[in-house]
């Protein structure tokens, strides 16, 4: 059963501390994507990778970090520099980066709230 | 700037209407729109895909357009049923950028 899946579903920050927010894919996608989404607002891009070992900053970078040490795997830490993290956030999959015949796969995403 | 805005913010219409949802964008140099559905608290699923060098494309009671030039896509939902009830998201490739509007929110009663 193909697809993408993110853990937790619901996860809680205390002032100061790191979090990191799971993603993993098994549909053998070279492209994956990290993104937070606001009430009433489109989803925004914080980090996207296009191949293993390597990652760009997105429109909202700051206050979050990421790695890409396997291809299924693309975790996110959201940093204490982040001072509004309370969002939804959604991990992404795509072949490649730049196709426009390719869509991109959405997972369930987790929804991050301050204590 | 690369804005996409979606019209309306909500719509609500009995079942069995037909309807259209509104997406526009401000930088034509795309590579596609995509439009998709999301469900509350979940992840987002893709409808369709239109490629810059397309007009439209249909998959079932959906039906997407794309008018480049004037900066505009439509999505039209024949004979809506309560489970058309999402959020839908239009969204526009520039590059390696998918760039999203902020959703309709679409309410289909029984």
């Amino acid at each position: 059963d193909g697809g993408i899946t993110q853990s937790p579903k619901y996860l809680f920050r205390k002032e100061g501390q790191n979090v990191t927010l799971s993603c993993e894919q098994n549909l053998n996608h070279d492209a994956m994507y990290w993104y937070r989404q606001d009430p009433g607002q489109g989803l925004r891009l914080i980090y996207y990778s296009q191949i293993v070992n390597d990652f760009q900053k997105g429109d909202i970078a700051e206050g979050y970090s990421v790695s890409r040490e396997k291809k299924e795997s693309f975790p996110l830490t959201v940093t204490s520099a982040q001072k509004n993290p309370t969002a939804f956030y959604l991990c992404a999959s795509s072949i490649q980066t730049t196709t426009s015949k390719e869509t991109q796969y959405f997972g369930p995403g987790t929804r991050l709230l301050v204590l | 700037k690369q804005e996409v805005t979606q019209i309306p913010a909500a719509l609500s219409v009995p079942e069995g209407e037909n309807l259209v949802l509104n997406c526009s964008f401000t930088d034509s140099a795309i590579y596609n729109l995509q439009w998709f559905r999301q469900d509350p608290g979940k992840g987002l699923t893709s409808l369709l895909l239109i490629q810059s060098s397309q007009r439209e494309q249909t998959s079932g009671r959906l039906n997407a357009s794309l008018d480049k030039s004037s900066g505009r896509s439509t999505l039209y939902i024949a004979a809506s049923q309560p489970g058309d009830s999402a959020t839908y998201l239009c969204a526009v490739l520039y590059g390696n950028k998918l760039v999203f509007g902020a959703g309709t929110i679409l309410r289909v009663k029984s």
